[in-house]
């Protein structure tokens, strides 16, 4: 079945460090890729967004890259800072599904001062 | 800040009692997404609504119900309430129909006591 996972729970960097968080999909006829940032008792934040035909976007400060052959999503945070404390989460959008956002479980994002 | 408005901030409630979750979604957005997010699940989506009709729908249960109105608000109904349901209920809106770019509310935490 379709599926969006994390590989790690947790991560913890050092500021000033460039961070990467992983995300694996299931469904290879998933087209659409969204990084969210959900800080504590807030809702999820849109970072960045990704489809299917291209490898590699970038926003300011992060970089989203897909591998299809894989199956595997990632978010890079240049120079990491403490507000970029947070829960993380990819969301796939798979094919032929209307309106339904597939979300993983997150990773947190620890940065140390 | 999102441009999505969610109302009430917080609810507490006993089992087997009915609330309603209202959510104003961005000027323009036609289209309304509500989603469930609980420790062990996750980020859970239950329905889409765009202008009014009912257009996707998750694992929502058949105790919940929604609506959207003619001026785009939208409410989440949950009845029969169950502890189990004590989970942080998320509305998102778009422009269109099309599932993407998707921007969060505040989020409602709802208590079952």
């Amino acid at each position: 079945g379709e599926s969006v996972g994390l590989h790690l729970p947790t991560l913890s960097v050092q500021e000033g460090d460039n961070s990467i968080i992983n995300c694996a999909y299931s469904n290879s006829a998933s087209d659409y890729f969204i990084w969210y940032k959900q800080e504590s008792g807030k809702g999820p934040q849109f970072i960045i967004d990704i489809r299917s035909n291209m490898d590699k976007r970038q926003g300011q400060r992060v970089t989203v890259l897909l591998n299809k052959t894989v199956k595997h999503l990632s978010l890079q945070i240049a120079a990491t800072q403490p507000g970029d404390s947070a829960v993380y989460f990819c969301a796939d959008l798979g094919g032929g599904s209307q309106g339904n956002l597939i979300f993983g479980k997150g990773t947190k994002l620890s940065v140390k001062p | 800040d999102s441009g999505v408005t969610q109302t009430p901030k917080h609810l507490i409630t006993a089992t087997g009692q009915r609330v309603t979750l209202r959510c104003s979604p961005r000027s323009g957005d036609l289209s309304v997404y509500w989603y469930q997010q609980s420790l062990d699940q996750g980020l859970q989506f239950l329905i889409q609504y765009y202008n009014g009709e009912e257009r996707a729908k998750g694992n929502i249960l058949e105790r919940f119900s929604a609506q959207q109105f003619p001026d785009l608000h939208s409410e989440l109904n949950l009845s029969s309430l169950e502890l189990g349901d004590s989970a942080l209920y998320f509305c998102a809106s778009s422009p269109s129909f099309d599932p993407d770019t998707q921007y969060f509310g505040p989020g409602t935490r709802l208590t079952v006591l």
